[in-house]
């Protein structure tokens, strides 16, 4: 079985512009969250979909957004981009419940300038 | 809200040594939690997990951990290290009255494995 995929890897941006990360579960997962790592702020929880519905949101401004599709693809924006956007992006995928393992993809470095 | 302390930024350690990281963990209500390794340019994989049962847990690689709910404790241990064990690992929980998967991350402690 093919793991949680993230494209692209590596990414830079100039503040301003906006970006769209992609993460594609494993098959048969329903649920997708993204979290964002930081060597100053470590691993943080962006938010999480179910079903294409936001199911948890985390404590980050209205520039990031997600969405998820019919084949529990996901995508995550980040509009306006800042400095402090730098980061690493995380996706996980499991099946549907919070007993349920997450699997993590390896990730997308934003580097933003 | 629940946060994760792990007490120990960096560990060093010789190489068939044993090893303890240390995860200590506050939250209202109770949770379910986890010990994930991060090895260089990759993500998160799944060391263990307790959700319920016996307190001790065993998961990959030779590691183990123990649920202390007294002291609010999830400490991770192995035996012996090696040197392929040299990663950063992060110790994480998730409520149970949570609907979903929204895991919060201890700041990570790096093992450093030596020869």
């Amino acid at each position: 079985k093919a793991g949680v995929t993230q494209t692209p890897r590596y990414l830079i941006k100039t503040r301003g512009q906006q970006v769209t990360l992609s993460c594609s579960p494993i098959s048969g997962h329903r649920s997708v969250s993204w979290y964002q790592q930081t060597p100053g702020q470590g691993l943080q929880f962006l938010f999480e979909y179910f079903s294409e519905t936001q199911r948890n949101k985390g404590n980050f401004p209205g520039r990031f957004s997600g969405r998820q599709f019919s084949n529990s693809r996901s995508e995550m924006n980040v509009s306006t981009l800042e400095l402090g956007d730098s980061a690493l992006y995380l996706c996980a995928s499991s099946w549907a419940s919070t007993q349920e393992t997450q699997y993590f993809g390896p990730g997308t470095r934003l580097l933003v300038l | 809200a629940q946060s994760v302390t792990q007490l120990d930024s960096q560990v060093p350690v010789f190489e068939e040594a044993p090893v303890e990281l240390r995860c200590n963990y506050s939250s209202s209500v109770s949770v379910y939690l986890f010990w994930y390794v991060q090895y260089p340019n990759q993500g998160l994989q799944l060391l263990l997990k307790y959700l319920s049962g016996s307190t001790l847990v065993k998961g990959i690689n030779g590691f183990e951990a123990e649920f202390n709910k007294s002291q609010t404790s999830f400490h991770l241990r192995k035996p012996s290290v090696h040197i392929s064990d040299t990663a950063e690992y992060f110790c994480a929980v998730i409520t149970i009255d949570n609907a979903g998967n929204m895991l919060t991350f201890g700041g990570g402690t790096r093992l450093m494995v030596k020869p």
